[in-house]
């Protein structure tokens, strides 16, 4: 079975810093998709970045960077000149390519971009 | 915009009680997901719905069901709240049009069994 671990449950950055949240899975698989979610304090859970396994070069969104290690299964996102909306709940997920759609997710990091 | 709309926010409801959770999305997305959702464990699978009165079930599914009649509606039922069912739901949608389709989320539902 699949797993997803974030050994941080709670995080701090001082604004206009960088931070990265770090992210580690299991899976007997090579094909897959790796996600990024964010949960504001308002609740909405919102797709910051998607990483497709087969995929060496690592996927960017503006301020939002991972790096991707596959043979390691690792998946860490990095946050470039965090701002004080960057606080949140961040959770790591997993999809295998097959017909589940089904998210595994991770136990979640807490950010605190502090101003 | 994909849109999830969940019904409540908050909800409160008496252990027995049969509730209802309701979720509707207006992308005309295939697949719709509960989750609940409690600190220190993330998210888990509790049902999910590939097609209209299709269903599976997640990884907790105990204690729950789930109705799907139209594309864009999916509920989630549970049949006799008890106390450990008190925690936040999050309903979530996704095409199944190619792999790798993000899921979009509602705003979740914090439900309090007393």
């Amino acid at each position: 079975a699949q797993t997803v671990t974030q050994s941080q449950p709670e995080m701090s950055v001082q604004e206009a810093e960088t931070v990265t949240l770090s992210c580690t899975y299991d899976t007997s698989e090579n094909n897959y998709y790796l996600f990024w979610y964010k949960q504001p304090p308002s609740r909405q859970m919102i797709l910051v970045i998607r990483q497709e396994a087969y995929k060496q070069q690592n996927a960017t969104e503006n301020r939002f960077s991972v790096n991707f290690q596959k043979a390691a299964k690792s998946f860490s996102l990095k946050i470039s000149d965090s701002q004080l909306g960057d606080t949140a709940m961040y959770f790591c997920a997993f999809m295998m390519m097959d017909s589940s759609y089904k998210l595994i997710f991770g136990s979640g990091t807490r950010l605190l971009v502090r101003p | 915009d994909v849109k999830v709309t969940q019904s409540s926010r908050y909800l409160v409801k008496r252990t027995g009680e049969k509730v209802f959770l309701e979720c509707v999305q207006d992308m005309d997305h295939e697949n719709m997901f509960w989750y609940r959702q409690d600190p220190g464990l993330g998210l888990r699978l509790i049902y999910f719905s590939y097609d209209v009165k299709m269903k599976e079930k997640g990884d907790i599914p105990e204690g729950y069901s789930v109705s799907r009649e139209k594309k864009e509606r999916f509920s989630l039922i549970l049949e006799s709240a008890s106390t450990n069912q008190t925690s936040m739901y999050l309903c979530a949608s996704s095409l199944s049009r190619g792999v790798g389709q993000p899921q979009h989320f509602g705003d979740g539902t914090r439900l309090s069994i007393l």
